[in-house]
């Protein structure tokens, strides 16, 4: 079955240290692959998506992310953690050829000052 | 969230009433969806929409129904068939539906419905 992992329910991390919110697929074929950020009570903010290229795609708020086909992972990433980026982050995938987004099960980030 | 409006924000139903979650879109985008999304399950697609008067059931659409009849609108209505509605549930549009899988979905602020 065509799914996406987030192991981890949360990371913490202290401001000013990078930050890394893990992310691995399991579909076939090539993959489309987006990360969201979720405030409380609030919807989803889109941050990045990867489609072709460059493995390295960079997004909004400083974060980027890196593609790496033979992990089958897409992880975020920041140079340098906010207390404001502190939310919820999900991973999403779109496999190719279809029309709908298989969402993971979210990662709560928490940057502590 | 820009461009996609919900309402209510908080919905309260009694059990075996039928409600509906309004969703519309100044962003001019041919494609619609509706999640649910519950503790620790991430989103689950309900409904989806890539052009107006035709519409897909998701992965959950049982005692959920749907209407696409203008581009700006996707309504969803909470039937008494649904087992367990109370959850917050988002709407999203992307410019295209149909073969331009590369879109980007964007978020409405949901609509949190709470079965009294």
């Amino acid at each position: 079955a065509q799914s996406v992992a987030q192991p981890e329910d949360q990371v913490n991390v202290a401001e000013g240290n990078p930050l890394t919110v893990k992310c691995t697929y399991s579909v076939s074929g090539n993959p489309y692959l987006f990360w969201y950020v979720q405030y409380p009570n609030r919807g989803l903010q889109f941050l990045l998506k990867y489609i072709t290229g460059d493995n390295l795609v960079k997004g909004s708020y400083g974060f980027e992310a890196e593609f790496n086909k033979s992990q089958t992972s897409f992880h975020l990433k920041k140079p340098s953690a906010l207390v404001s980026d502190s939310a919820l982050y999900f991973c999403a995938v779109r496999p190719y050829n279809t029309d709908k987004l298989i969402f993971g099960t979210g990662t709560r980030l928490q940057v502590f000052p | 969230d820009g461009g996609i409006t919900q309402s209510p924000k908080y919905l309260f139903r009694k059990e075996g009433q039928n409600v509906t979650l309004s969703c519309e879109q100044n962003l001019n985008h041919d494609a619609m969806y509706w999640y649910r999304q519950d503790p620790g399950q991430g989103l689950r697609l309900i409904y989806y929409s890539q052009i107006v008067n035709d519409f897909q059931k998701g992965d959950i659409a049982e005692g959920y129904s749907v209407s696409r009849e203008k581009k700006e609108s996707f309504p969803l209505t909470v039937t008494s068939a649904q087992k367990n509605p109370t959850a917050f549930y988002l709407c999203a549009s992307s410019i295209e539906g149909g073969e331009t899988y590369t879109d980007t979905q964007y978020f409405g602020p949901g609509t949190r419905l709470t079965v009294l």
